[in-house]
């Protein structure tokens, strides 16, 4: 069964210190992984698609990175206006849908 | 602008009172898909379809019903509502083009099942 797991639940920084977020997941085939950005009361915001093991794409402090099982959300000396739930989602090769994990609900402290 | 829209924003009815969602998208998206979020649960899949009058069943589809009849549109009907259909709900869409792309999603429609 394909699976998706988002770990911590819940993650606070203080502004200006590194963390990562982990999505591990389990997919006949992994066709793409994708990481959203979602505010209170509105929907998802697209950030990454990765495709491969090995692949990495950077957007001003967020890096992803993808492994055979798990990617990675690095955050680079946050500020409070990065405070949001990351979301990620799979998609398998052997179907269109798209599984989404519960969240990382991320609060920067100034 | 690029958008989805979703209608309504905020809905409240009682048990086995039909309702309609209507989501529409302008930018020409093959795919669209509707998700329901619940606190613990995260986003889950109802339905989606690859094009007009393709559709098919997501993680969560019992008690709801889709139709793509033009392209821009896919609205999500319940026709009996339960109070566990209670929840938030989205649309998205995308493109298919060389494989899947990021998804763009709708402001979100609040549903209370009374």
């Amino acid at each position: 069964e394909d699976q998706v797991t988002q770990s911590p639940e819940a993650l606070r920084l203080q502004e200006g210190e590194s963390s990562s977020l982990n999505c591990s997941y389990t997919v006949s085939g992994l066709r793409g992984l994708f990481w959203y950005r979602q505010d209170p009361g509105k929907g998802p915001e697209f950030l990454f698609t990765l495709y491969s093991a090995g692949e990495e794409k950077e957007k001003e402090r967020l890096k992803a990175t993808l492994t055979k099982k798990e990617s990675f959300l690095h955050i680079t000396a946050p500020k409070p206006e990065d405070s949001a739930t990351y979301l990620c989602a799979v998609q398998a090769n052997t179907g269109n849908q798209f599984y989404f994990g519960t969240g990382t609900s991320l609060t920067v402290i100034p | 602008e690029a958008q989805v829209t979703q209608n309504p924003r905020y809905l409240i009815t009682v048990t086995g009172k039909k309702l309609t969602v209507t989501c529409s998208q302008n930018m020409n998206h093959e795919y669209m898909s509707w998700y329901r979020q619940d606190p613990g649960l995260g986003l889950r899949q109802i339905y989606y379809s690859m094009n007009v009058e393709v559709t098919d069943k997501g993680d969560v589809p019992e008690g709801y019903k889709v139709s793509r009849k033009e392209k821009r549109n896919f609205p999500l009907i319940l026709e009996s509502p339960s109070p566990n259909q209670t929840s938030l709900y989205f649309c998205a869409s995308s493109l298919i083009l060389g494989g899947y792309n990021e998804q763009f999603f709708g402001p979100g429609t609040r549903l209370t099942v009374l």
